[in-house]
C-alpha cells in the first residue's frame, strides 16, 4: 500500500507564477515530512522539511503545509523559476522509532516555462 | 560536503547473473539505505542499516540481500539478477534519527537483459 501519495504526476508553470505540489499520506505515525528534489542523472537533494508540531515551514522562496486532520501537505514556490524544473519527492517519517527511515512518494514532474 | 558514492552509473547484465552494487559514504554516518526508482513508483526502500553488520528490511527486500562490513560501505547484492530488477539504485546515508540528513548518490542505472 503506497502510505505517501503525489496524485499529480506532472504539473507545468510559467515562470514567475506560484507552483503548487501537493502530497497526502495514510500513516498516522508519521510526524515528520520532508521535500525532496531530483534533477536527471543525479540523487535527490533536500529541499525542506516540517515536523508535525508545526503546520508551516518557509526557507526562502519555498514553503511547507501541513494539515495534519486532512492528513495533507503542500509546497509552495513564489516565485518559480526554470531551474525549478525537477522531479519533486514528498518523503515522511515516524520519528525516532524509524530511526530515521523515510517513505517516499510517486514524485512530481514540475516544468515552469519561461 | 558529504558524499555518498556509487561505483557504477550505468551497468548492464544478464538474466540470473550475480550482481553487486557499492556505496561508500565519507561523513561517518552510521545509517545507509538502498532505494529503487521505478517510473509511477517513486522511491521504495529494500534495506537499510543502522550500523556496520546490522541490517533490515526495508517495503520490497524480495530478490536482495546487503551487507555492511565496514561503517562507510553498503552493499546491495542481487543474488539471481532478473528483468524485473531493471531499475535505478540509489544509495543514501544519514545520520542516526536525522531525517534532513539524507544524503543520496547519484545512482546506478542497471539494465538486466
Amino acid at each position: 500500500d503506497q502510505q505517501v501519495k503525489q496524485n499529480s504526476p506532472s504539473l507545468s508553470v510559467q515562470e514567475g507564477r506560484i507552483s503548487i505540489l501537493n502530497c497526502d499520506y495514510t500513516n498516522s505515525m508519521f510526524d515528520y515530512f520532508l521535500w525532496y528534489k531530483k534533477y536527471p542523472a543525479e540523487g535527490p537533494t533536500f529541499l525542506i522539511s516540517i515536523s508535525s508540531i508545526k503546520d508551516k515551514n518557509e526557507d526562502g522562496r519555498f514553503t511547507v503545509f501541513l494539515n495534519k486532520s486532512a492528513k495533507h501537505l503542500s509546497l509552495h514556490i513564489v516565485p518559480s523559476q526554470p531551474g525549478d524544473s525537477a522531479v519533486y519527492f514528498c518523503a515522511a517519517s515516524a520519528g525516532e522509532t524509524s530511526g530515521s527511515r523515510l517513505t517516499f512518494g510517486e514524485g512530481t514532474q514540475l516544468t515552469v516555462n519561461p | 560536503d558529504v558524499k555518498v558514492t556509487q561505483s557504477s552509473r550505468y551497468l548492464v547484465k544478464r538474466t540470473g547473473e550475480k550482481v553487486f552494487l557499492e556505496c561508500v559514504q565519507d561523513m561517518d554516518h552510521e545509517n545507509m539505505f538502498w532505494y529503487r526508482q521505478d517510473p509511477g513508483l517513486g522511491l521504495r526502500l529494500i534495506y537499510f542499516s543502522y550500523d556496520v553488520k546490522m541490517k533490515e528490511k526495508g517495503d520490497i527486500p524480495e530478490g536482495y540481500s546487503v551487507s555492511r562490513e565496514k561503517k562507510e560501505r553498503f552493499s546491495l547484492i542481487l543474488e539471481s539478477a532478473s528483468t524485473n530488477q531493471t531499475s535505478m539504485y540509489l544509495c543514501a546515508s544519514s545520520l542516526f534519527a536525522d531525517p534532513n540528513g539524507y544524503t543520496f548518490g547519484s545512482g546506478t542505472r542497471l539494465t538486466v537483459v
